[in-house]
């Protein structure tokens, strides 16, 4: 059985820091694509930003909102998925969920999130 | 403001048939699959459907999906009790290189 249990989410003041962890089991992490995807309160869901298999490049690409502030990384040899987040602004305040990421480009792009983790909240408030 | 279109919500009574509808453009869904995610209160997203009409294993086939064109739906036939909650297109956008998300469909019923 897949889990995805995320971590580390809590109250951050506006320019500060915060990193997010997923850890992950019943399936072969290092085989898989990992996304973030975060929900802000009452609202709907945003793709944060995935990051690739190592076997696929190992490279990460983000949403708009958070480019340039937001680091996926992951760690094979402990099944872990991380989010750093800098420069935080109130509007990144958000439950914020670890997903397996499957894509398949044929004529057209097949992606979907299957697996999700319970989510961790995010509040950045001053 | 979200990239793919859906009513805010829809409702039936139960044994009803609900269709949500999800529009978008030639980016997204015009080019690439649609998938569906059912978030009950309190819980993560749930994958309902995938690639425009499949079902993961465990999905009731009350549940379907249908696209043409750059719009798709999600209908929910012999509507239950346990079917009120929100519902989330989405698909693949090229234009942005990632997936892009409706605002969601809150199914009430009644």
């Amino acid at each position: 059985e897949v889990q995805l249990v995320e971590s580390g989410g809590g109250l951050v003041k506006p320019g500060g820091s915060l990193r997010l962890s997923c850890a992950a089991s019943g399936f072969t992490f290092n085989n898989a694509w990992m996304s973030w995807v975060r929900q802000a309160p009452g609202k709907g869901l945003e793709w944060v930003g995935r990051i690739k298999s190592k076997t696929d490049g190992g490279t990460a690409d983000y949403a708009v909102p958070v480019k340039g502030r937001f680091t996926i990384s992951r760690d094979d040899s402990k099944n872990t998925l991380f989010l750093q987040m800098n420069s935080l602004k109130t509007e990144d305040t958000a439950v914020y969920y670890c997903s397996t990421d499957f894509y398949f480009m044929g004529r057209g792009v097949i992606q979907h999130f299957d697996d999700w983790g319970q989510g961790t909240l995010v509040t950045v408030f001053s | 403001q979200s990239v793919l279109t859906q009513p805010p919500s829809a409702s039936g009574t139960p044994g009803q048939r609900v269709t949500i509808s999800c529009s978008g453009s030639t980016s997204n869904i015009g080019s690439n699959t649609v998938n569906w995610y059912q978030q009950l209160p309190g819980t993560a997203p749930k994958l309902l459907i995938f690639g425009n009409n499949q079902r993961p294993s465990g999905v009731p086939d009350r549940f379907s999906g249908s696209k043409s064109g750059t719009s798709a739906s999600l209908a929910i036939s012999g509507l239950q009790s346990e079917d009120e909650t929100d519902y989330y297109c989405a698909a693949w956008d090229d234009s942005l290189n990632g997936p892009v998300f409706g605002p969601g469909t809150k199914v009430t019923v009644l």
